[in-house]
């Protein structure tokens, strides 16, 4: 299985902070990687797919880059409806694994 | 408005089974695939399998293969996942999920892309 690492597990920002989140992949999976957003006691929200594209209704201070190994999820100016944790998402290959999560925190 | 509805919260005996529904509604049921995923209290998601509402493939990570079944009723737009032999371990919010399918090379599998969500089951297993 592919493993993704998430870091940090979890931040604290100040409102208007630029956030940023690492993601890296036990393997080489190209740009197969999907962002998740969720909330406390919600289900997940697609924010970010095939690593850079951002989800249709997804406002842009979000943005996802990267490729192979290595991805990053970024909040350009952190709001309060930010708080919520973050998951990424491989599919290169079977089974879909998921990240551990990063929680993220108002300061 | 595409929605997916799943049933309310379900407690179980070990050793039980228990049968979470999904029911589609607000675009074609055949179109997107049905992925399954499960989330312990405080934990992370984790992915159990998928069907194709088409075909009716499907396919289930190592972890749950021999105890997940994952079948669909395309008369009432509606997907299933029976879990088996359960124990306090499985006690989890399942979550269904449409997706599109990925292919390459001739073998199809799901885009992780998870558009549209349910919104959860708790199943409880508890003696």
């Amino acid at each position: 299985d592919i493993q993704m690492t998430q870091s940090p597990s979890s931040l604290s920002a100040s409102v208007g902070d630029r956030v940023t989140i690492t993601c890296q992949a036990s393997q080489d999976i190209s740009n197969f990687l999907n962002w998740f957003q969720q909330k406390s006691g919600k289900a997940p929200n697609l924010l970010i797919h095939d690593a850079s594209n951002l989800q249709t209704g997804v406002p842009s201070r979000f943005s996802g880059s990267g490729s192979g190994t290595h991805f990053t999820l970024t909040i350009s100016s952190l709001k309060p409806e930010d708080i919520a944790t973050y998951y990424c998402q491989q599919y290169d290959n079977l089974p879909l694994t998921f990240g551990g999560g990063t929680k993220v925190e108002i300061k | 408005q595409v929605h997916l509805v799943q049933a309310g919260a379900e407690v179980k005996k070990p050793g039980a089974s228990v049968k979470v529904s999904c029911k589609a509604s607000g675009y074609p049921f055949s179109s997107y695939l049905f992925n399954w995923v499960r989330q312990a209290r405080g934990q992370g998601l984790e992915w159990m399998g998928w069907i194709n509402p088409n075909s009716g493939d499907t396919g289930y990570a190592q972890k749950f293969r021999d105890r997940v079944t994952i079948t669909r009723d395309t008369s009432i737009n509606t997907a299933y996942m029976e879990l088996s032999s359960l124990t306090s371990e499985d006690t989890a919010v399942y979550y269904c999920a449409r997706g599109p399918e990925y292919c390459r090379g001739g073998w199809c599998h799901p885009d992780g892309s998870f558009d549209v969500w349910g919104q959860g089951t708790m199943v409880i297993v508890s003696s």
